[in-house]
């Protein structure tokens, strides 16, 4: 089976542009969760969504970063304008049953803001 | 408050020798608890879970954790180090309630030495 799919897998960009990471979950997942990674903070998460509604979204930084799932198969974080702090590599993870079982991980995507 | 600790940020071993990377968590509940191996450039991969079921929980690649209620701990060891075994790992805990959200150690890198 596919795991969970992010894309891009790298993304350099300019501050001030906008961002748009992509994450396709394991087929038959309920939840979906985007984290960020970097040597200082470690790995956070960002939000979660459960059957394609976000549940908790009070790791997102700002309001420059925004999460969609419009279906079961798909999501999207966007940072809007970036910024160089913004660099980290973003993680899309995804598992099926409930709170306690394991996550399935992408690959990330490494972003880097000029 | 739920917490996990990896007591070591830096394990290094020889190639063949035994693997032990210790984790202590703190839970008012019983948490289902999980290691997750990273290597350089990829995301988070389930080692082995632990979910109230035997003590003794064997996962991939030879890896396996003991759970031990009365000290806290879920250390896990491996009998024989692998080149390949060199990586980032970390323990894991779930939070109380119908949360997707997990606690995530700091991490320990594993040298392996040839």
């Amino acid at each position: 089976d596919a795991g969970v799919i992010q894309s891009p897998r790298h993304e350099v960009t300019e501050m001030g542009q906008e961002v748009t990471l992509r994450c396709k979950p394991i087929s038959g997942h309920d939840y979906l969760f985007w984290y960020r990674q970097t040597m200082m903070r470690g790995l956070e998460l960002l939000i979660y969504f459960n059957n394609n509604v976000p549940i908790d979204d009070s790791g997102m930084p700002e309001d420059r970063f925004s999460a969609k799932m419009p279906n079961a198969s798909f999501s999207t974080l966007k940072i809007q304008p970036s910024e160089p702090r913004d660099s980290a590599v973003y993680f899309c993870a995804s598992s099926f049953g409930g709170a306690h079982q394991p996550q399935h991980f992408g690959d990330g995507t490494r972003l880097s803001i000029l | 408050a739920q917490s996990v600790t990896q007591l070591d940020s830096h394990v290094s071993v020889s190639e063949g020798t035994p693997v032990l990377l210790r984790c202590n968590y703190s839970s008012s509940y019983s948490p289902s608890l999980f290691w997750y191996v990273q290597h350089p450039n990829k995301g988070l991969q389930l080692l082995l879970k632990y979910t109230s079921a035997a003590t003794l929980v064997k996962g991939i690649n030879g890896f396996e954790a003991e759970f031990k209620k009365s000290e806290t701990s879920f250390h896990l060891t491996k009998p024989s180090a692998h080149m390949s075994d060199a990586a980032e790992y970390f323990c894991v805990v779930t939070r109380s309630g119908n949360t997707g959200k997990l606690i995530f150690g700091q991490g320990t890198t594993l040298q392996v030495k040839p």
